[in-house]
């Protein structure tokens, strides 16, 4: 089974700086997705990113991007120019297309704290 | 368009009690999902569905059933609630199957506390 692990329960940043939250995933499968989700206080999930295992190039949309090591399977996303508005908890989730569904599994979540 | 929405929002039940959770899609989508997050926890598949009069189970099924009778609608049932599914719940939908494309859009959560 596949497993996605965040090691860093909580993170801080201040404004304007550079945050990099951790991610890492187990699969036996050479095949698969990679996803940023958001979760701010009103709970609503938003995807932030997502990262296609076969392709070597890091995705990017607009301040967030990833770092995808597939040999070392470490996903971590990088937040530039940090705002208040990215005060949530980040969960990375992994994802494989089965024959009858795609699901996702989650990690447990790195809250992230952006300061004044 | 309000995308994926979920009635209720809060609930609370006592021990062996009765509900239907209700999760409603306007983007026509084929499939839809039903999660549950726990402190601490990533959130976890209950049951899916891959289109209307279809549905399947996830990682952690038991002590749940769905119906989704309408392609917009999915419900999920509890019917003899316990302590241990304390929990918010989310719904979510996709177009497809593929994680290339297909993303999956959550609704907001229902809070869902079982004395």
């Amino acid at each position: 089974a596949q497993t996605v692990t965040q090691s860093q329960p909580e993170m801080s940043v201040q404004e304007a700086e550079t945050v990099t939250l951790s991610c890492t995933y187990d699969t036996s499968e050479s095949d698969y997705y990679l996803f940023w989700y958001k979760q701010p206080p009103s709970r609503q999930m938003i995807l932030v990113i997502r990262q296609e295992a076969y392709k070597q190039q890091n995705a990017t949309e607009n301040r967030f991007s990833v770092n995808f090591q597939k040999a070392a399977k470490s996903f971590s996303l990088k937040i530039s120019d940090s705002q208040l508005g990215d005060a949530a908890m980040y969960f990375c989730a992994y994802s494989r297309p089965l024959s009858g569904y795609s699901t996702l599994t989650f990690g447990k979540g790195t809250m992230l704290l952006v300061s004044p | 368009n309000a995308g994926v929405t979920q009635t209720p929002k809060f609930r609370v039940l006592k021990t062996g009690q009765s509900m239907t959770l209700l999760c409603a899609q306007d983007m026509n989508h084929e499939y839809m999902y039903w999660y549950r997050q726990d402190p601490g926890m990533g959130l976890r598949l209950i049951h899916y569905s891959v289109g209307e009069g279809t549905t399947a189970k996830g990682e952690v099924p038991d002590g749940y059933n769905v119906s989704r009778l309408k392609k917009q609608n999915f419900l999920l049932g509890l019917e003899s609630a316990a302590p241990s599914q304390t929990s918010v719940y989310f719904c979510a939908s996709s177009r497809g199957r593929q994680p290339s494309t297909d993303t999956q859009y959550f609704g907001p959560g229902t809070r869902l506390t079982v004395l």
